[in-house]
């Protein structure tokens, strides 16, 4: 159980396009999801947090008019690079929660680069 | 501010037993994870520890001890495929499970 299923998983768009990406809880329901960042070889840098029905609430740095966030149901949320530019090239990770577990869950991450 | 601090890099050989060490300094505390990252991967969950003391899973233990902000993970009989970077992460309290992580431990298992 506990399944977070993340899509897609490598993505190469052209400087200035939106790109999507979609991060699922599988087996479970999670009210609250989180977008991490990963550049090479440094850890994940928290994003956003992401509330079913609610507006995400992005951490300091973080610009919420390029990285859209909407979690529309409880098993979906999402998260949009809007114009994206060859520095938002990196490996965008989701995690999403299960209420009374205790560990957060991970998708797999996509790689994005733009070119 | 919140602050996670690992050692950067770290190197055993196959069969040893390997000690990561974790400080930490947060605003509020709510549990300390441990993670286990192959490179291109998602991080994979390994141990939680919220009170002081060791939790034991097979070849891995993590230990922690609040008081000093500081916990560590155990590796027991290494193996190969444990080359991997290890993130150590704290659970900040009333933040909705918002985890803030350390910079990871890349450690490399030498035959």
């Amino acid at each position: 159980g506990a399944v977070v299923s993340q899509h897609p998983s490598r993505v190469i768009c052209k400087s200035g396009t939106s790109v999507k990406i979609e991060c699922r809880s599988l087996d479970f329901q999670a009210t609250t999801m989180f977008w991490y960042r990963q550049f090479p070889k440094k850890s994940l840098m928290l994003m956003a947090t992401s509330n079913e029905g609610s507006k995400a609430t992005y951490e300091q740095g973080v610009e919420k008019d390029k990285f859209l966030i909407n979690h529309a149901s409880l098993t979906l949320s999402t998260l949009t690079v809007t114009s994206a530019h060859p520095e938002d090239s990196s490996f965008y990770i989701c995690s999403a929660q299960e209420v009374g577990r205790t560990e957060a869950f991970f998708g797999q991450g996509t790689r994005l680069t733009v070119v | 501010g919140q602050n996670i601090d690992q050692p950067t890099e770290m190197t055993a050989t196959e069969g040893a037993i390997v000690q990561i060490n974790c400080t930490y300094q947060t605003s509020g505390f709510n549990g300390l994870f441990w993670y286990q990252q192959h490179a291109g991967e998602a991080p994979t969950f390994l141990s939680y520890n919220v009170l002081d003391g060791l939790e034991e899973k097979g070849r891995f233990s993590s230990f922690l001890s609040r008081s000093k902000g500081y916990s560590y993970l155990l590796l027991k009989e290494l193996q190969m495929k444990d080359s991997a970077s290890y993130l150590c992460a704290v659970r900040l309290y009333n933040q909705g499970g918002k985890l803030i992580f350390g910079q990871g431990t890349e450690l490399s298992v030498k035959p």
